[in-house]
Order: structure tokens, then C-alpha cells, then sequence
């Protein structure tokens, strides 16, 4: 199977832009997670997607965004960009929303400048 | 307040010799899981192991074994016979209340 892909993997944006990153899970998977890592604040949930529907949210502005398509593709959202939304965003699937004898996979991460 | 620490920002090793990285956490709840995640450099986190709190033997994969202690919400990862592969950033994570914390990570070097 082929694992978390993220797209694109590079991105220099400048402040006040908007951005928008793509997750495809591995196939199966209908639960796709979102995490910012910087090397300040560590890595931190941003939400959860499932069906669909947004499952879990973390503590971030309503900058931040996301939806999920039907084939449980996932993107997100950074509109107004500040310089502080620099930071690596790592997407994350499992095959269902519970934990139980689940494992979350991670793809490479998409790498986001804002200049 | 549901937190994470790791509070050994970097360790090393010599390869074949065995290493814990150290872990604690707060929360009040009673069930959640708790996990090691590793990530290489410039390479993909992957998990190395996890422990769902209800359970009281303490999970192991290989080299790589956890110290479960729950009254006192501790979650070491000891790595046996370290290898040169195992250098990496490790992190401490708890899912809590469906949220999921890391800790700030252990950059561990693994020596020659």
C-alpha cells in the first residue's frame, strides 16, 4: 500500500497570503489528522477529519481550516498567513475514528515559509 | 491542564548499549493510550510503540520496551542494543480527552 502522500511538500508563502495543503491517507483510511510542528510550540493538533465531518479541533485560530472529500482526500486551510504559520504541517491517517488497535500513519509533511 | 513533558531535550548513546528516555504527563482521566513516536532526520514520524492505560503490562516491540508507571503517569521507552539507526528525535505523545499531546521531543544520538 502506499503510504500518506502530501502535496506539495515545499511552499514559500508571503504574509497575508492564504495557503492551502493537500493530504491523500493510505488507502482504507477514512481518518486524517493535521499537525503543525515548530521548532518553538512542538508539534500540536490542529483537527480531525472523518466522514467528512471535522471530528476533533485543537486550539488554533479560525485561520486554520479543513475539509474532507469523499474519497477521505483531506486539505487544510491557513488563510492570512502570519509569520508564525511557518512550520512543517504533518497529515496523519488511520483506518477509523477510534484508537482501539488503531495506529495513525504520518506522511512526509509539507514544509510551509511564510516570508 | 493535560501536558506532556520530556525533560531530556537530547541524550546519547553508544551503539549496542541500552538508553531510557524519560516521560510524564498530567491528566485526571483513567483510559487513554499513550505513545513513542520517532522521527529521523529529514524522514517520516513513525510510531514505535504504545500503551493503552488499561493495561497494566507494559508493551514492548523488539528493543524497544516502556515502563508503564500509571499512579505516577510516567512513560519511559528504554532502547536495548541501540543502533546507529535508532538516532533520531522521539516523541512522547498522549491522547487525552480524543486531543493528542506531545511532549517537546529527545533528540537521541546514537555513537559509534
Amino acid at each position: 500500500k502506499a503510504g500518506v502522500t502530501q502535496t506539495p511538500r515545499y511552499l514559500i508563502k508571503t504574509r497575508g497570503q492564504q495557503v492551502t495543503l493537500s493530504c491523500s491517507p493510505i488507502s482504507g483510511h477514512r481518518s486524517v489528522s493535521w499537525y503543525q510542528q515548530t521548532p518553538g510550540q512542538g508539534l500540536q493538533f490542529l483537527f480531525e477529519y472523518f466522514s467528512e465531518t471535522q471530528r476533533n479541533k485543537g486550539n488554533f485560530p479560525g485561520r486554520f481550516s479543513g475539509r474532507q472529500f469523499s474519497n477521505s482526500r483531506s486539505e487544510m486551510n491557513v488563510s492570512t498567513l502570519e509569520l508564525g504559520d511557518s512550520a512543517l504541517y504533518l497529515c496523519a491517517s488511520r483506518p477509523r475514528t477510534s484508537w482501539l488497535g488503531n495506529e495513525q500513519f504520518f506522511g512526509p509533511g509539507t514544509r510551509l515559509t511564510v516570508l | 491542564a493535560q501536558t506532556v513533558t520530556q525533560s531530556q531535550p537530547e541524550m546519547s548513546v553508544q551503539e549496542a548499549e541500552t538508553v531510557t528516555l524519560s516521560c510524564t504527563y498530567d491528566t485526571s482521566e483513567n483510559n487513554y493510550y499513550l505513545f513513542w513516536y520517532k522521527q529521523p532526520p529529514s524522514r517520516q514520524m513513525i510510531l514505535v510503540i504504545r500503551q493503552e492505560a488499561y493495561k497494566q503490562q507494559n508493551a514492548t516491540e523488539n528493543r524497544f520496551s516502556v515502563n508503564f508507571q500509571k499512579a505516577a503517569k510516567s512513560f519511559s521507552l528504554k532502547i536495548s542494543d541501540s543502533q546507529l539507526g535508532d538516532t533520531a528525535m522521539y516523541f512522547c505523545a498522549a491522547l487525552l480527552n480524543n486531543d493528542m499531546r506531545f511532549g517537546a521531543g529527545t533528540r537521541l544520538t546514537v555513537k559509534p
